[in-house]
């Protein structure tokens, strides 16, 4: 079954409004999460990592007033793309690393956002 | 230079034939090393991971690290159409525990 959850799967949504995406870990407790964004024909790109009980570690170039994270408790973290514009239309996409010292990822469904 | 680098493809074999897929990297610290498939519109699913230099074989497919080339290969033998996918290597940075992605690599595997 599913390891990592992600809500919504799909989003549209106006120019300049703000949307939430929640990362949830289904089966084990997590002090990190990741979020990347994935846009058409490119590879996944990490924008941050989410830490429970503290800030989230932004990745150079990212803007982190934009996208707000949180990481609400050891089993959800949220990312908010705020003033959403056509340009923050992506594919965004957690993972999860589990416990017990691999250094494997487990990643969400995804969530596909088009900003009109 | 990038930090993962491989051939973007799209990389066509037929149905039964092995695939070769191979990826780069420039951190010669680098431990860990994946494969993922994606498959269009969906989330990467992990195929392979290789820590030790050498082959490392599952199913029909095989992980081939070399450290000191810092080169990893993932092979598919009697490849099906169901694997015609974008496989994406990725290697474990030790800080934080992040995971650099190449590009990905498109395979379409021809009936």
């Amino acid at each position: 079954g599913a390891v990592v959850s992600q809500h919504p799967s799909r989003v549209i949504c106006k120019s300049g409004t703000s949307v939430k995406i929640e990362c949830r870990s289904l089966d084990f407790q997590a002090t990190t999460m990741f979020w990347y964004r994935q846009f058409p024909k490119q590879s996944l790109m990490l924008m941050a990592t989410s830490n429970e009980g503290s800030k989230a570690t932004y990745e150079q170039g990212v803007e982190k007033d934009k996208f707000l994270i949180n990481h609400a408790s050891l089993t959800l973290s949220t990312l908010t793309v705020t003033s959403a514009h056509p340009e923050d239309s992506s594919f965004y996409i957690c993972s999860v690393p589990p416990t017990g010292g691999t250094d494997t990822q487990y990643f969400g469904p995804g969530t596909r956002l088009t900003v009109l | 230079q990038k930090e993962v680098e491989q051939n973007s493809g799209p990389l066509s074999v037929p149905e039964g034939a092995i695939a070769s897929l191979n990826c780069t990297y420039s951190d010669r610290g680098s431990q860990s090393f994946f494969w993922y498939r994606q498959y269009s519109g969906k989330s990467p699913e992990l195929i392979m991971f290789i820590y030790s230099n050498g082959d490392k074989e599952d199913g029909r497919f095989t992980a081939q690290l070399n450290k000191a080339s810092q080169y990893v290969s993932l092979l598919i033998r009697d490849s099906q159409p169901s694997d015609s996918a974008t496989y994406l290597c990725a290697v474990h940075r030790n800080q934080g525990g992040k995971l650099i992605f190449g590009q990905g690599t498109e395979l379409s595997v021809k009936p």
